[in-house]
Protein backbone atom coordinates (compact mmCIF):
# COMPACT_ATOMS: atom_id res chain seq x y z
CA UNK A 1 0.00 0.00 0.00
CA UNK A 2 1.54 3.69 -0.92
CA UNK A 3 -0.97 4.78 1.86
CA UNK A 4 -1.51 8.69 1.31
CA UNK A 5 0.23 10.18 -1.94
CA UNK A 6 0.19 13.63 -3.25
CA UNK A 7 1.18 15.91 -6.46
CA UNK A 8 2.54 17.91 -7.11
CA UNK A 9 5.56 17.77 -4.46
CA UNK A 10 7.22 21.00 -5.31
CA UNK A 11 5.42 24.08 -6.84
CA UNK A 12 5.67 27.77 -7.74
CA UNK A 13 2.66 29.90 -9.07
CA UNK A 14 2.65 33.99 -9.38
CA UNK A 15 -0.15 35.78 -8.01
CA UNK A 16 -3.50 34.88 -9.66
CA UNK A 17 -3.03 31.89 -11.41
CA UNK A 18 -4.60 28.89 -10.23
CA UNK A 19 -3.36 25.22 -9.17
CA UNK A 20 -5.17 21.65 -8.35
CA UNK A 21 -3.15 20.20 -5.70
CA UNK A 22 -3.89 16.32 -5.88
CA UNK A 23 -4.56 13.64 -3.17
CA UNK A 24 -5.18 9.90 -2.87
CA UNK A 25 -5.66 7.07 -0.46
CA UNK A 26 -5.49 3.41 -0.82
CA UNK A 27 -6.72 2.20 2.35
CA UNK A 28 -10.44 2.35 1.89
CA UNK A 29 -10.62 5.21 4.31
CA UNK A 30 -14.19 7.00 4.44
CA UNK A 31 -13.07 10.51 5.90
CA UNK A 32 -10.22 12.81 3.90
CA UNK A 33 -8.66 16.24 5.35
CA UNK A 34 -6.65 19.13 3.70
CA UNK A 35 -4.55 21.11 6.11
CA UNK A 36 -1.72 23.91 5.89
CA UNK A 37 1.14 23.81 7.91
CA UNK A 38 2.76 27.34 8.84
CA UNK A 39 5.59 28.17 11.08
CA UNK A 40 4.77 28.62 14.12
CA UNK A 41 1.36 27.69 13.73
CA UNK A 42 0.75 24.37 13.50
CA UNK A 43 -1.75 22.47 11.18
CA UNK A 44 -4.73 24.24 10.51
CA UNK A 45 -7.86 22.47 8.98
CA UNK A 46 -9.08 24.03 5.47
CA UNK A 47 -11.61 21.30 4.25
CA UNK A 48 -12.58 17.84 5.02
CA UNK A 49 -14.72 15.03 3.78
CA UNK A 50 -16.52 12.67 5.78
CA UNK A 51 -17.79 10.57 3.51
CA UNK A 52 -17.68 10.35 -0.28
CA UNK A 53 -20.03 13.05 -1.96
CA UNK A 54 -19.70 15.38 1.40
CA UNK A 55 -17.52 18.41 2.28
CA UNK A 56 -17.20 21.01 4.53
CA UNK A 57 -15.44 23.62 5.85
CA UNK A 58 -12.41 23.87 8.10
CA UNK A 59 -10.95 26.26 9.81
CA UNK A 60 -9.18 27.99 6.86
CA UNK A 61 -11.09 27.60 4.35
CA UNK A 62 -11.26 30.73 2.71
CA UNK A 63 -9.70 31.19 -1.10
CA UNK A 64 -10.13 27.45 -1.36
CA UNK A 65 -12.47 24.65 -3.10
CA UNK A 66 -12.78 21.20 -2.90
CA UNK A 67 -13.53 17.99 -4.68
CA UNK A 68 -14.28 14.75 -3.24
CA UNK A 69 -13.98 13.22 -6.67
CA UNK A 70 -14.61 9.62 -5.42
CA UNK A 71 -13.80 7.69 -2.49
CA UNK A 72 -10.54 7.62 -3.33
CA UNK A 73 -8.99 10.97 -4.20
CA UNK A 74 -10.01 14.83 -2.10
CA UNK A 75 -8.37 17.59 -4.74
CA UNK A 76 -7.83 21.18 -3.11
CA UNK A 77 -7.75 23.87 -5.79
CA UNK A 78 -6.81 27.61 -5.15
CA UNK A 79 -8.72 29.44 -8.00
CA UNK A 80 -6.39 32.72 -7.63
CA UNK A 81 -3.49 32.37 -5.39
CA UNK A 82 -1.91 35.04 -3.60
CA UNK A 83 0.87 35.26 -1.52
CA UNK A 84 -0.42 34.67 1.77
CA UNK A 85 -1.15 31.02 0.75
CA UNK A 86 2.18 30.43 0.85
CA UNK A 87 2.42 27.22 2.97
CA UNK A 88 3.21 23.99 3.11
CA UNK A 89 0.00 21.41 2.22
CA UNK A 90 -1.39 18.18 4.01
CA UNK A 91 -3.94 15.59 2.92
CA UNK A 92 -4.63 13.38 5.66
CA UNK A 93 -7.11 10.35 5.12
CA UNK A 94 -8.82 8.73 8.57
CA UNK A 95 -10.00 4.74 8.19
CA UNK A 96 -13.18 3.47 10.64
CA UNK A 97 -12.81 3.40 14.34
CA UNK A 98 -12.39 -0.43 14.92
CA UNK A 99 -12.50 -1.82 18.29
CA UNK A 100 -10.04 1.49 20.20
CA UNK A 101 -12.58 3.89 18.39
CA UNK A 102 -9.85 6.11 18.16
CA UNK A 103 -9.49 7.79 14.92
CA UNK A 104 -6.17 8.57 14.28
CA UNK A 105 -5.16 10.57 10.58
CA UNK A 106 -3.04 9.02 8.24
CA UNK A 107 -0.96 11.96 6.19
CA UNK A 108 0.93 12.48 2.75
CA UNK A 109 4.23 13.62 2.25
CA UNK A 110 3.30 17.36 1.46
CA UNK A 111 2.95 19.86 -1.07
CA UNK A 112 5.31 22.85 -0.84
CA UNK A 113 3.56 25.84 -2.32
CA UNK A 114 5.39 29.50 -2.76
CA UNK A 115 3.34 32.48 -4.28
CA UNK A 116 5.46 35.15 -6.02
CA UNK B 1 -14.63 23.87 20.67
CA UNK B 2 -11.34 22.54 21.96
CA UNK B 3 -7.85 23.82 21.33
CA UNK B 4 -4.31 22.58 22.33
CA UNK B 5 -1.12 24.08 23.43
CA UNK B 6 2.24 23.33 23.40
CA UNK B 7 4.65 25.07 25.82
CA UNK B 8 7.78 25.78 24.05
CA UNK B 9 8.17 26.01 20.66
CA UNK B 10 11.79 25.02 21.26
CA UNK B 11 13.11 22.14 23.24
CA UNK B 12 16.99 21.37 23.58
CA UNK B 13 18.62 18.24 24.88
CA UNK B 14 21.20 16.38 25.26
CA UNK B 15 21.88 13.01 23.76
CA UNK B 16 21.09 10.33 27.28
CA UNK B 17 18.70 13.30 28.76
CA UNK B 18 14.90 13.30 29.65
CA UNK B 19 12.74 14.26 27.02
CA UNK B 20 9.99 16.23 28.19
CA UNK B 21 7.28 17.78 25.23
CA UNK B 22 4.90 19.88 27.56
CA UNK B 23 0.82 19.28 26.29
CA UNK B 24 -2.28 21.03 27.18
CA UNK B 25 -5.52 20.84 26.16
CA UNK B 26 -8.89 21.95 26.49
CA UNK B 27 -12.21 19.94 25.11
CA UNK B 28 -15.56 20.28 26.30
CA UNK B 29 -16.09 16.81 25.40
CA UNK B 30 -14.08 13.78 26.44
CA UNK B 31 -10.67 14.00 24.25
CA UNK B 32 -8.87 11.57 22.16
CA UNK B 33 -5.58 12.50 22.43
CA UNK B 34 -2.56 12.10 19.89
CA UNK B 35 1.61 12.82 19.40
CA UNK B 36 2.78 13.23 15.85
CA UNK B 37 6.57 13.33 15.24
CA UNK B 38 7.33 15.29 11.80
CA UNK B 39 11.06 14.36 10.81
CA UNK B 40 12.71 17.58 7.59
CA UNK B 41 11.24 17.84 4.61
CA UNK B 42 8.49 14.64 5.20
CA UNK B 43 4.46 14.04 6.53
CA UNK B 44 3.26 13.56 9.81
CA UNK B 45 4.00 10.12 11.85
CA UNK B 46 1.93 9.10 14.55
CA UNK B 47 3.79 8.38 17.55
CA UNK B 48 1.55 7.19 20.19
CA UNK B 49 -2.30 8.04 20.87
CA UNK B 50 -4.51 8.20 24.06
CA UNK B 51 -8.57 6.69 23.53
CA UNK B 52 -9.98 5.49 26.89
CA UNK B 53 -8.60 3.14 29.78
CA UNK B 54 -4.74 2.92 30.89
CA UNK B 55 -3.82 6.76 31.16
CA UNK B 56 0.13 6.14 30.16
CA UNK B 57 0.86 5.08 26.67
CA UNK B 58 3.36 3.85 24.75
CA UNK B 59 4.40 4.59 21.61
CA UNK B 60 6.83 3.80 18.95
CA UNK B 61 10.34 4.65 19.80
CA UNK B 62 10.82 4.87 23.16
CA UNK B 63 8.54 7.40 23.60
CA UNK B 64 5.50 7.42 26.24
CA UNK B 65 2.89 9.64 27.55
CA UNK B 66 0.10 9.93 30.54
CA UNK B 67 -2.83 11.83 29.97
CA UNK B 68 -3.96 13.46 33.16
CA UNK B 69 -7.41 14.43 32.95
CA UNK B 70 -7.33 16.60 36.73
CA UNK B 71 -4.80 18.40 34.94
CA UNK B 72 -5.44 18.59 31.21
CA UNK B 73 -2.42 17.09 30.39
CA UNK B 74 -0.95 15.01 27.60
CA UNK B 75 2.93 15.76 28.30
CA UNK B 76 5.31 13.50 25.71
CA UNK B 77 8.76 11.83 27.59
CA UNK B 78 11.60 9.51 26.40
CA UNK B 79 14.12 8.89 29.31
CA UNK B 80 17.39 8.90 27.11
CA UNK B 81 17.19 10.78 23.58
CA UNK B 82 18.52 10.07 20.75
CA UNK B 83 20.04 12.00 17.76
CA UNK B 84 17.65 10.57 16.18
CA UNK B 85 14.99 11.93 17.95
CA UNK B 86 15.65 15.27 16.96
CA UNK B 87 12.40 16.52 14.78
CA UNK B 88 9.31 18.79 15.32
CA UNK B 89 6.22 17.29 17.77
CA UNK B 90 2.78 18.00 17.45
CA UNK B 91 0.17 17.31 20.36
CA UNK B 92 -3.50 17.27 18.80
CA UNK B 93 -6.89 16.55 20.34
CA UNK B 94 -9.89 14.91 19.10
CA UNK B 95 -13.22 15.36 20.73
CA UNK B 96 -16.11 12.87 21.29
CA UNK B 97 -19.79 13.11 21.16
CA UNK B 98 -22.44 11.56 23.03
CA UNK B 99 -22.06 8.19 21.53
CA UNK B 100 -18.64 8.18 21.91
CA UNK B 101 -16.93 8.52 18.52
CA UNK B 102 -15.21 11.22 17.55
CA UNK B 103 -15.77 13.65 15.68
CA UNK B 104 -12.66 12.64 13.58
CA UNK B 105 -11.10 16.54 12.77
CA UNK B 106 -8.17 17.30 15.19
CA UNK B 107 -7.15 20.54 16.50
CA UNK B 108 -3.22 20.68 16.71
CA UNK B 109 -0.82 22.54 18.64
CA UNK B 110 1.60 24.48 17.18
CA UNK B 111 4.48 22.63 17.35
CA UNK B 112 7.54 21.91 19.39
CA UNK B 113 11.06 21.61 17.88
CA UNK B 114 13.52 19.18 19.80
CA UNK B 115 17.09 19.69 18.75
CA UNK B 116 19.46 16.83 20.33
CA UNK B 117 23.15 17.47 21.02
CA UNK B 118 25.77 14.91 20.97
Amino acid sequence: NAGVTQTPKFQVLKTGQSMTLQCAQDMNHNSMYWYRQDPGMGLRLIYYSASEGTTDKGEVPNGYNVSRLNKREFSLRLESAAPSQTSVYFCASRGPPGRSRSYEQYFGPGTRLTVT
Amino acid sequence: AQSVTQLGSHVSVSEGALVLLRCNYSSSVPPYLFWYVQYPNQGLQLLLKYTTGATLVKGINGFEAEFKKSETSFHLTKPSAHMSDAAEYFCAVSGQNAGGTSYGKLTFGQGTILTVHP
